[in-house]
């Protein structure tokens, strides 16, 4: 079975631009959320989607956003990035439903690189 | 709040020799807890979880952990480092009812000397 996909692996953008990145969760997992990685903050969580709806979301400004779409693939969008935004981005998938569980599987990441 | 504490920021081991990477955490209730491994450029790869039951849990490639309540601990261990164990490990527990979100350790980054 495929493992959590990310597209792009690395991105580079300038201050103020937007940027939207992709996740495609294993077969089968409803849940997505994702993570900001930085050497500075470490691993820090921004939210979690289930059937399209977000059910958690961290502490982060409203320039953060996510959606999740009826085949479960989620886009993450930051929009007037800062150079702090510069991050490793990391998504996970989670199996739902019976035989669910609380692991989750985490994607290679998107780097994202503010100038 | 829940937190995970890693105290050891690098740990560097002979191959061959055992080793240990501790993880203290703090929780209201009995914890979801994990170990994940990221090598350089990459995700985070399970290694193992604990939910309940067993208080020894194997994990992938060679891994075992330990969880003790009285301590508030969940240390990862490995009887036989493998130069392929070089990387940055991270503990991280569940958040609690009602979420799947993962608080995790500040990691520690193990080097394996040759």
């Amino acid at each position: 079975k495929a493992g959590v996909t990310q597209t792009p692996r690395y991105l580079i953008k300038t201050r103020g631009q937007q940027v939207t990145l992709s996740c495609s969760p294993i077969s089968g997992h409803r849940s997505v959320s994702w993570y900001q990685q930085t050497p500075g903050q470490g691993l820090q969580f921004l939210f979690e989607y289930f059937s399209e709806t977000q059910r958690n979301k961290g502490n982060f400004p409203g320039r953060f956003s996510g959606r999740q779409f009826s085949n479960s693939r989620s886009e993450m969008n930051v929009s007037t990035l800062e150079l702090g935004d510069s991050a490793l981005y990391l998504c996970a998938s989670r199996r739902t439903g019976t035989g669910g569980s609380y692991e989750q599987y985490f994607g290679p990441g998107t780097r994202l690189t503010v100038t | 709040a829940q937190s995970v504490t890693q105290p050891d920021i690098h740990i560097t081991v002979s191959e061959g020799a055992s080793l240990e990477l501790r993880c203290n955490y703090s929780y209201g209730a009995t914890p979801y807890l994990f170990w994940y491994v990221q090598s350089p450029g990459q995700g985070l790869q399970l290694l193992l979880k604990y939910f309940s039951g067993d208080t020894l849990v194997q994990g992938i490639k060679g891994f075992e952990a330990e969880f003790k309540r009285s301590q508030s601990s969940f240390n990862l261990r490995k009887p036989s480092v493998h130069w392929s164990d070089a990387a940055e490990y991270f503990c991280a527990v569940g958040a609690g009812p009602g979420t799947y979100k993962y608080i995790f350790g500040t990691g520690t980054r193990l080097k394996v000397l040759a």
